[in-house]
């Protein structure tokens, strides 16, 4: 079974300022897909960013930008330059194929200060 | 491009009343759509697949005659809350996986959730 863990439950960052959050997994399969979803006080799920399992290169979305380790199984999030609209909870996701279900971690709640 | 609506935003109801939210992908088409549940500040529990056409297959521990689910079409799939009590009151999202982005990456577009507060 595949799990995703994010132990870190909450984070707090000044706004411009750097934050990366943290998110293992553990699988067997060699060919997946992983995702960061944001999920902001509105509730609506946003997928953030994806990386595909394949591809050495880290993924980037303008500020948001991915440390995938595959060896050690870890797909951090870094959000540079903070904002006050990044506050939300953040979900770290797992999928292995195109019929598979998506696994979620436990999320970690992130404040920007002001 | 690639929107899921979900209505109603918010229910109230009273025990042992059914309640029926809808899950519709606007500009494609979902032949699979999924059904989630969250408590507050935690993570998306998955309930149930939907698929059109045929039955949905249901997560271990959900109660298939409680929780009914409908994917009538390609574009609508219905969670019915039947004989509901205080203990199902949550937040519902559902979710539409991409013909074309979801053959490739298996990703899922999220409607906006649906809080429903049993009385």
């Amino acid at each position: 079974a595949q799990t995703v863990t994010q132990s870190q439950p909450e984070m707090s960052v000044q706004e411009a300022e750097t934050v990366t959050l943290s998110c293992t997994y553990d699988t067997s399969e060699n060919n997946y897909y992983l995702f960061w979803y944001k999920q902001p006080p509105s509730r609506q799920m946003i997928l953030v960013i994806r990386q595909e399992a394949y591809k050495q290169q880290n993924a980037t979305e303008n500020r948001f930008s991915v440390n995938f380790q595959k060896a050690a199984k870890s797909f951090s999030l870094k959000i540079s330059d903070s904002q006050l609209g990044d506050t939300a909870m953040y979900f770290c996701a797992f999928t292995t194929g195109a019929n598979s279900k998506l696994t979620f971690g436990k999320g970690i709640t992130l404040s920007v200060r002001p | 491009g690639a929107v899921v609506s979900q209505h109603p935003s918010r229910v109230i109801c009273k025990s042992g009343t059914s309640v029926k939210i809808e899950c519709r992908s606007l500009d494609f088409q979902a032949t699979t759509m999924f059904w989630y549940r969250q408590f507050p500040k935690k993570s998306l529990m998955l309930m149930a697949t939907s698929n059109e056409g045929s039955k949905a297959t249901y997560e271990q521990g959900v109660e298939k005659d409680k929780f009914l689910i409908n994917h009538a079409s390609l574009t609508l799939s219905t969670l019915t809350v039947t004989s509901a009590h205080p203990e199902d009151s949550s937040f519902y999202i559902c979710s539409a996986r991409h013909p074309q982005r979801g053959r490739i990456y298996n990703e899922q577009f999220f409607g906006p959730g649906t809080r429903l507060t049993v009385l």
